[in-house]
């Protein structure tokens, strides 16, 4: 069984400064999304990586996907309180069109 | 553009009635549709997943089904909610094939409380 696993699970910081949240895996995915997600809304995908030490950039936020396709982080420079949200990573196999979703990184950007 | 129509937002309902929430694609077609809930915030749990009229896997056995009458139309249903059932429901579709980059769009939710 494929799993996701996201850390941490919660962050709280202040309002400037920078963080890293991870995705992690023991499976091969062929390709990792991040979805944000924020109170009573449905996720919204932020960016999909396909190919193994993929680095794609949206502004301040950055996300890497690791060489070997079982893993991935965000990060995010000079945080503001916009970023506020629920992220989750998800993967897709090699096998039909589901992918699986970690459990989510909660984060709190204090103003 | 494509658009995806999920309802109602919020619904309480008593134990033991039924449910029947809808949700409806615009804009494309022969989408893989799929619904999901999502306890406190947190991760997504698959329910149900469809890839084409009539075509149902169900991820979770569970007091739930789900039936796609329609191409775009995919109806989450319950002939008795227990108190378990209740929490955020969404529905999502993509498109077919390989190309990942389109991801999930999902629905703006559902938010179900059986009391």
């Amino acid at each position: 069984t494929q799993l996701l696993e996201q850390s941490p699970q919660f962050l709280s910081i202040q309002e400037g400064e920078n963080l890293t949240v991870y995705c992690n895996s023991s499976s091969v995915f062929s390709s990792l999304q991040w979805y944000r997600q924020e109170p009573g809304e449905g996720p919204v995908l932020l960016v999909t990586v396909v190919t193994g030490g993929e680095v794609k950039k949206l502004k301040r936020l950055t996300f890497q996907f690791g060489d070997a396709r079982k893993d991935s982080s965000l990060h995010i420079t000079a945080a503001q309180p916009g970023d506020t949200g629920l992220y989750l990573c998800a993967g897709g196999g090699n096998r039909d069109d589901k992918i699986i979703f970690g459990k989510g990184t909660r984060l709190h950007i204090l103003p | 553009s494509q658009t995806i129509h999920q309802w109602p937002a919020t619904l309480v309902q008593p134990v033991g009635s039924p449910l029947s929430l809808e949700c409806t694609v615009e804009g494309t077609s022969n989408p893989n549709l799929y619904w999901y809930r999502q306890a406190a915030g947190r991760g997504l749990q698959l329910l149900f997943y469809s890839v084409g009229i009539g075509q149902i896997s169900s991820e979770v056995p569970q007091n739930l089904s789900a039936s796609r009458p329609q191409d775009r139309q995919f109806i989450l249903s319950s002939k008795k909610l227990l108190l378990s059932d209740s929490g955020f429901y969404l529905c999502a579709w993509s498109r077919k094939g390989p190309d990942r980059k389109h991801g999930y769009t999902f629905g703006s939710g559902t938010r179900l409380t059986v009391v």
